[in-house]
């Protein structure tokens, strides 16, 4: 049992370049989030996707898509990566948006530098 | 949507307790606290989470004030691997399971 599986773990993009960031889990749980955390800051929701095939903003969407094609997978695009999207990207998953009680299973993240 | 308040930073002697208070004056009947700790640049990990009775596991206790007003988490026994900025989270209302993470509370325990 992984957990939460993020990949790469590390990327360096020239700026207006793409690329998708790889999440899985093995959890079979129905919520996946992705966030952001920036330098000496908390993490900050970009989308989630309360089930397959439903996505939703979160507080910082602008300039990411997502997909959830796959209920075990949830992938973050960034298509044409700029400079302030340097950051560390966090995935994560819980179980059910029903019950409250449910905490966050995260990955251990994706560092990705834009020069 | 209830927010959280926490110091910036705590020390703690090594064998000792550590306590780490939350205020959340504007938590709701129906919403719960979770406590979330993140070592050096790790995914976040879960800790506990209570409503409104106090809660313990395998690593740490949970004190809700009677008032829901704040809370405290207590390390009984930190030891250097505890150093990690811990974050309190009141989890908000709305369709699915948005978890505000604010700055937390960056623990330095000092052998």
């Amino acid at each position: 049992n992984a957990g939460v599986t993020q990949t790469p773990k590390f990327r360096v993009l020239k700026t207006g370049q793409s690329m998708t960031l790889l999440c899985a889990q093995d959890m079979n749980h129905e919520y996946m989030y992705w966030y952001r955390q920036d330098p000496g800051m908390g993490l900050r929701l970009i989308h989630y996707s309360v089930g397959e095939g439903t996505t939703a903003k979160g507080e910082v969407p602008d300039g990411y898509n997502v997909s959830r094609l796959k209920k075990q997978n949830f992938l973050l695009g960034l298509e044409s990566a700029a400079p302030s999207q340097t950051s560390v990207y966090f995935c994560a998953s819980s179980s059910t948006g029903t019950d409250r009680n449910s905490p966050l299973h995260f990955g251990n993240g994706t560092r990705l530098t834009v020069t | 949507d209830a927010k959280t308040t926490q110091p910036p930073s705590m020390d703690c002697a090594e064998g000792r307790a550590a306590n780490l208070p939350c205020n959340h004056s504007t938590i709701s009947g129906n919403e719960y606290v979770y406590w979330y700790r993140q070592i050096h640049s790790q995914g976040p990990q879960y800790i506990i989470h209570g409503l409104k009775n106090n809660e313990t596991n395998e690593m740490a206790s949970l004190i809700i004030t009677e008032d829901r007003k704040s809370s405290t988490l207590i390390l009984p026994h930190a030891t250097l691997r505890d150093t990690a900025v811990y974050y309190c989270i009141v989890r908000v209302g709305g369709y699915g399971q948005n978890f505000v993470f604010g700055p937390g509370t960056r623990l330095s325990v000092l052998p």
